[in-house]
């Protein structure tokens, strides 16, 4: 996890509650990215963003939002959380230049009962 | 969208046998990426690989972009090579990364 930080990284929580993930990197790469992997569909994009303050949809954004106030720190919330939510949530990042491969963070695992 | 399909789903083999993994992408790209995800979760970049061939110890992949395909070669496999191998393409470089994923090959290495 050379750099990244997923907090927590195990969350149980109920419908309707709100819940947010923490993603902190110190490597001061410009991207960052949300995905969430659940069995049958591989990884898939929720957000990511590509400066402060500078963030998109992924391909399943739909009840999710982001925010990154500080390059370090890119944070998903679920305003009301959902069974269809519950997953593992990878943060990761890239830089601008370069074979800008993708570095994953640890995961967080989140169950919504 | 973009569709990446991988095969085969599930590969069992024995310590010290070689082994391929292919990924089929539906449209021209210009990122490709190899992934392996151990068995406790942790998603590790193995080949940036948009053309050509790469090696790294004992793997190695190859892309052919008019194709449209991956080829991921494992030789002398490990117990510790067992886990999930993902590609993930996108159709531009540089930049924000929107990469799609195919749904992994669960590759199984007994000892």
């Amino acid at each position: 996890d050379a750099g990244i930080t997923q907090s927590p990284r195990h969350k149980v929580t109920e419908t309707g509650t709100p819940v947010t993930l923490r993603c902190h990197q110190t490597e001061n790469h410009r991207y960052m990215y949300w995905y969430r992997q659940d069995p049958g569909h591989g990884l898939r994009l929720i957000h990511y963003s590509y400066g402060v303050k500078d963030t998109d949809k992924g391909e399943v954004s739909d009840g999710y939002s982001v925010s990154r106030s500080k390059t370090e720190d890119f944070l998903l919330t679920l305003e009301s959380a959902t069974s269809s939510q519950t997953s593992v949530y990878f943060c990761a990042i890239s830089a601008q230049s370069g074979a800008n491969v993708l570095t994953f963070g640890a995961g967080s695992r989140l169950t919504v009962l | 969208g973009i569709q990446v399909e991988q095969s085969p789903p599930d590969l069992i083999l024995q310590e010290g046998a070689n082994s391929t993994l292919r990924c089929n992408f539906s449209d021209s790209v210009n990122n490709l990426q190899w992934f392996h995800q151990n068995p406790w979760g942790q998603l590790i970049n193995l080949f940036y690989i948009p053309s050509g061939t790469k090696q790294n110890g004992r793997l190695s992949a190859t892309t052919v972009a008019t194709e449209r395909y991956s080829l991921l070669y494992i030789s002398s496999s490990q117990t510790t090579d067992s886990g999930v191998y993902f590609c993930a393409v996108d159709l531009v470089s540089g930049g924000a990364q929107k990469l799609v994923f195919g749904q992994g090959t669960r590759l199984t290495i007994n000892p």
